[in-house]
């Protein structure tokens, strides 16, 4: 089957890095998506990535290795408002999207 | 308008009853998405559309049923409500239906039944 795996939550400080990891298995692979999700909110597209490295975008920034089935969401000075849900998502060799359940970030002061 | 649009914000149903849950976008794109939300899952793809006339079946399809008219609305019918029908729906675009395009989403409608 086609899995995604995300920590359940993680906990942070304001102003520090934090890293928040995602592994998959599926069947194929075009793609991985990381979107943020403020609670009662909607889903916010962040980064994407489809070749291996780093995408970097202001204080977030993607990381992709195929091969390891392994990304990474890195995010630096961390604040208040970075307070959310981070889902992965990957896009399969039917170009379907599966997603994670979702790393809920606390920061905290 | 300006994005996507869902209506009703939220909504509590008795079992049973039957509810429409409207999605509407003004950017012109081709694919449409209905996904639910439930705690410790991740989101799971209910019905799609990758261009107007067109919808198919998602992960979940089970007790819901779409259509497609136009470009612009895609909305999600629950035939007989059932409590396991309670969750967060989102709808969400993409501007080509082939998969390669990002998705964006609507703001959700929380749907409880009792």
């Amino acid at each position: 089957g086609q899995n995604i795996d995300q920590p359940t939550e993680m906990t942070a400080t304001e102003g520090a890095i934090v890293q928040i990891n995602c592994t998959y298995q599926t069947s194929g692979f075009n793609g991985l998506f990381w979107y943020q999700q403020h609670a009662g909110e909607a889903p916010t597209f962040l980064s994407y990535n489809v070749l291996d490295g780093l995408e970097e975008k202001g204080r977030f920034s993607s990381f992709l290795s195929r091969s390891k089935g392994y990304s990474y969401l890195l995010l630096k000075e961390l604040q208040m408002k970075d307070s959310a849900s981070y889902l992965c998502a990957v896009r399969d060799g039917n170009y379907q999207l599966i997603w994670g359940a979702g790393t809920k970030l606390i920061i905290k002061p | 308008i300006a994005g996507i649009t869902q209506a009703p914000t939220s909504q509590i149903l008795a079992a049973g009853r039957r509810m429409t849950l409207r999605c509407t976008q003004d950017m012109r794109h081709n694919a449409m998405y209905w996904y639910r939300q439930d705690l410790g899952l991740g989101l799971r793809l209910i019905h799609y559309s990758n261009t107007a006339g067109t919808t198919g079946k998602g992960e979940v399809p089970d007790g819901y049923s779409v259509s497609r008219a136009n470009t612009d609305d895609f909305p999600l019918t629950l035939a007989s409500a059932v409590p396991s029908q309670t969750s967060v729906y989102f709808c969400a675009t993409a501007r080509e239906g082939d998969g390669t395009d990002t998705q964006y989403f609507g703001p959700g409608t929380r749907l409880t039944v009792l």
